[in-house]
């Protein structure tokens, strides 16, 4: 069965970081482009990052592109978000995503993520 | 960055009802990929490569379109089916959402 269970969200204040993680299991993580989307709350999704399955390449929309880096550990089963620069914008549930080509086939239970002083 | 147009926005639907929500794209796009949300829980794959159903979902769902225009169409609305459903592309390494269709009981 796969499971993609994500930690590290809370509090935190603006202009401050924080580091998600996710991990992966019941399938072959080094076979698998993945990826982290989120929910602001009442809002819609939006696509935060995406990694190759090797790590060598990743993908941002402009609104995180510069703040926010997505890394895996293929050795661990684990994938990362680096949030830097922390704004009140970035307030969301964070989803950890399984891509199967184009679309996301998995999704973790997500991690809620409040910028606030 | 191409942008989903999802319409409508909410709607109700009666039990046995048709109903039908599109999404249309701001330039083309290869294929068009559906997710069902209900409240307080992960999104779900509903429909994906525009027509083919995720595992698990009822055939009375079917996805169809090409170019700049798809939709999601339910035969016969039932009340487990009261969600909402967001369209997604994914076109040179980069994905986008529609804002979402709200799909209520009348």
């Amino acid at each position: 069965e796969v499971q993609l269970v994500e930690t590290g969200g809370g509090l935190v204040q603006p202009g401050r970081s924080l580091k998600l993680s996710c991990v992966a299991s019941g399938f072959t993580f080094n076979n698998y482009w993945m990826s982290w989307t989120r929910q602001a709350p009442g809002k819609g999704l939006e696509w935060v990052a995406s990694i190759t399955n090797s790590g060598g390449s990743t993908y941002y929309p402009d609104s995180v592109k510069g703040r926010f880096t997505i890394s895996r550990d293929n050795a661990q089963n684990t994938l990362y978000l680096q949030m830097n620069s922390l704004r009140s914008e970035d307030t969301a549930t964070y989803y950890c995503t399984r891509a199967n080509w184009d679309y996301f086939d998995y999704w973790g239970q997500g991690v809620m993520v409040t910028v606030s002083s | 960055e191409i942008v989903l147009t999802q319409s409508p926005t909410t709607m109700a639907a009666s039990p046995g009802e048709k109903v039908t929500i599109t999404c249309r794209a701001s330039s083309s796009v290869s294929y068009m990929h559906w997710y069902q949300q209900k409240p307080g829980a992960s999104p779900k794959p509903w429909i994906y490569d525009t027509s083919k159903l995720a595992s698990g979902v009822p055939n009375r769902f079917s996805g169809s379109g090409s170019g700049t225009s798809y939709s999601l169409t339910i035969s016969s609305m039932e009340t487990e089916d009261t969600a909402t459903y967001y369209c997604q592309q994914w076109s040179s390494n980069s994905n986008t959402f529609g804002a979402g269709t709200k799909l209520e009981l009348k």
